[in-house]
């Protein structure tokens, strides 16, 4: 199993610029997120997905959109770049949000650097 | 104050050292996940947790629910074992989302 495959691994994009942050699971997970990682600062959700069709947001959605056409993929739009969204962004899945199959798994992390 | 607060911030340990990590939170939960990420690497998750106590290897992980607390111990501790350790909780309720604290690094000297 691939588990989670995230791309790219490292980006740079001028301000105002947009780009796609892809996200695949091969583990028919229901529930995909995705986050940035900030020095001292916890992950923080961006949006997240309990399963094909249904996307909501998390705790710092603006200037990133969603979607979920299939239950394996789940990409990341930056509409328009900017220098505050350089981070490191994380996509996870799990099976379930409830305890059995709740287990997380993460993607390699994208670096996005907006100039 | 942030819902979930880990201690101590950060850690350094000689080789071999018995090393506990703690998280503290103030939400209901519904499970605790322990994550650990290496210098420049990706996130994996070590243990989930709604109740007791789980051990895997030299890793063990326990969880009172009643105090809010939960502890990650490392037992034998080694320089491969030097990485940021996370803790996470899953807020009861529908569609609930995790909180995370911002973690612990932890370095291990040999």
């Amino acid at each position: 199993n691939a588990g989670v495959t995230q791309t790219p691994k490292f980006q740079v994009l001028k301000t105002g610029q947009s780009m796609t942050l892809q996200c695949a699971q091969d583990m028919n997970h229901e529930y995909m997120s995705w986050y940035r990682q900030d020095p001292g600062m916890g992950l923080r959700l961006i949006h997240y997905s309990v399963g094909a069709g249904i996307t909501d947001q998390g705790e710092v959605p603006n200037g990133y959109n969603v979607s979920r056409s299939t239950t394996e993929d789940f990409p990341l739009r930056l509409l328009s770049a900017a220098p505050s969204q350089t981070s490191v962004y994380f996509c996870a899945s799990s099976y379930t949000l409830t305890r059995r199959g709740g287990e997380l798994f993460f993607g390699e992390g994208s670096r996005l650097t907006v100039l | 104050k942030n819902e979930v607060e880990q201690s101590p911030q950060n850690l350094t340990a000689q080789e071999g050292e018995f090393i506990t990590i703690n998280c503290s939170y103030s939400v209901g939960i519904s499970a605790l996940h322990w994550l650990q990420q290496h210098p420049g690497g990706g996130i994996v998750s070590l243990f989930m947790l709604s109740s007791g106590k789980k051990k895997h290897g030299r890793l063990i992980a326990t969880i009172n629910i009643q105090e809010k607390h939960s502890s990650l111990h490392i037992t034998a501790s080694h320089p491969r074992d030097s990485a940021v350790y996370i803790c996470a909780v899953r807020r009861t309720g529908a569609n609930s989302k995790l909180t995370f604290g911002k973690g612990i690094t932890l370095s291990v000297r040999p």
